[in-house]
């Protein structure tokens, strides 16, 4: 399957800045990433689809103004938090969707803290 | 409709022994169900997966069980140890939602030495 990493692991802001993640598919040509928000002891919830060349497509209630996402290239995504505040402090993932529908990677997860 | 329904939410085992965690689901259009393990910090991975025309099926130590009828299924982690004890989620996709996963509430699972 594919190698997907995250940058940064861990990352703490002060309320109202903003913060990059990014998601990179080391091995594999991504059209399509996703990307997740986990907060603890609760499942995981996709927020956006994030496709190559084109925009973004937002979950029901994920604000797309406040969580810019880019897809630049076929191996890297950026989910940036726009005037962070603490209830944005949660584990953020991001995955890599294979070959087929039904192949999906994740990457190790980015722990995002909002002071 | 979308919703995936996991039980328990928390599971503790002797090593050695059996563990299982259940899943039902609503939407029939679901053509694939994965279960993924997950350890504190850590991104979901990939454990086993199942399609819908498959009964069961069986990997090393764990094993799936699917009832299409029931609209459910489990997982089945047999001889369990304590390097086992993690958060295990049940997931289920519909092709033409473009591999969108629907998970599970998760369940964290404790296995004692």
């Amino acid at each position: 399957g594919a190698v997907v990493s995250q940058h940064p692991s861990r990352v703490i802001c002060k309320s109202g800045t903003s913060v990059k993640i990014e998601c990179r598919s080391l091995d594999f040509q991504a059209t399509t990433m996703f990307w997740y928000r986990q907060f603890p002891k609760q499942s995981l919830m996709l927020m956006a689809t994030s496709n190559e060349g084109s925009k973004a497509t937002y979950e029901q209630g994920v604000e797309k103004d406040k969580f810019l996402i880019n897809h630049a290239s076929l191996t890297l995504s950026t989910l940036t938090v726009t005037s962070a505040h603490p209830e944005d402090s949660s584990f953020y993932i991001c995955s890599v969707l294979g070959l087929s529908p039904y192949e999906q990677y994740f990457g190790p997860g980015t722990r995002l803290t909002v002071t | 409709q979308q919703q995936v329904k996991q039980s328990p939410q928390s599971l503790i085992v002797q090593k050695g022994g059996i563990s299982i965690i259940n899943c039902a689901y609503e939407n029939t259009a679901f053509d694939y169900f994965p279960w993924y393990q997950q350890f504190p910090g850590k991104g979901p991975a990939l454990l086993i997966a199942i399609r819908p025309d498959v009964s069961e099926k069986k990997e090393g130590r764990f094993t799936i069980s699917f009832n299409k009828s029931a609209k459910q299924f489990s997982l089945h982690i047999m001889d369990s140890q304590p390097g086992d004890s993690a958060t295990y989620f049940c997931a289920a996709v519909d092709y033409n939602q473009g591999g969108k996963l629907i998970f599970g509430q998760g369940t964290e699972l404790s296995v004692k030495p």
